[in-house]
């Protein structure tokens, strides 16, 4: 069955980094468009960034652009998202899900907290 | 990028039907079939009820069906049931600029 599974949230000061990780098994990584999505608390589900099968195609949302980068390692099946310059706003669960605009399977999710 | 418009609540009694507007610009949602919808529990991650405006995955009850009339879709709910009480998103591809777009979410009450 479809697993997405989520790691490296932390809490981490305005200003800072992290890396988060996805790691997906029982599909074909490589022919499947994947996407960061997230959800501050208490709030609705905004779309982060979605890339390729074969990560040449890659677009973000204007709220992350120029601080994230999204990637992926088809031989390791899993996903990540760079987060540098962090702000207290980028606080929020994040989903890694498969898909480009519509989304079938969603990992469990990860908390990332931005301390100002 | 612009938020897709959702009413923040919704309500009905067991085995009533409910439906949830989903309205944005001929930009998303006007624009493109592919519009889905979202079912997220408490604590949990969404799930998808619809996609491409009025399919139906693998699994999901035949009580969820979605529609489309120019900028607005709607997702409705038949036969409410205890279970059904959740959140419910929207999104939709807004190919302008490839950008994905989600609803503020309605948070369904079932009486």
């Amino acid at each position: 069955q479809v697993q997405l599974v989520e790691s490296g949230g932390d809490l981490v000061k305005a200003g800072g980094s992290l890396r988060l990780s996805c790691a997906a098994s029982g599909f074909t990584f490589s022919d499947s468009y994947m996407s960061w999505i997230r959800q501050a608390p208490g709030k609705g589900l905004e779309w982060v960034s979605y890339i390729s099968g074969s990560g040449s195609t890659i677009y973000y949302a204007d709220s992350v652009k120029g601080r994230f980068t999204i990637s992926r390692d088809n031989a390791k099946n899993s996903l990540y998202l760079q987060m540098n310059s962090l702000r207290a706003e980028d606080t929020a669960v994040y989903y890694c899900a498969r898909g480009k605009s519509s989304f079938d399977y969603w990992g469990q999710g990860i908390l990332v907290t931005v301390s100002s | 990028q612009s938020a897709l418009t959702q009413p923040p609540s919704a309500s009905g009694s067991p085995g009533q039907s409910v439906t949830i507007s989903c309205t944005g610009t001929s930009s998303d949602v006007g624009g493109y079939n592919y519009v889905s919808w979202y079912q997220q529990h408490p604590g949990k991650a969404p799930k998808r009820m619809i996609y491409e405006v009025s399919k139906r995955p693998s699994g999901v009850p035949d009580r969820f069906s979605g529609s489309k009339s120019g900028n607005t879709a709607s997702l409705t709910v038949s036969g409410l049931q205890a279970e059904d009480e959740a959140d419910y998103y929207c999104n939709s591809y807004a190919g302008s600029n490839n950008y994905v777009v989600f609803g503020g979410g309605t948070k369904l009450t079932v009486l």
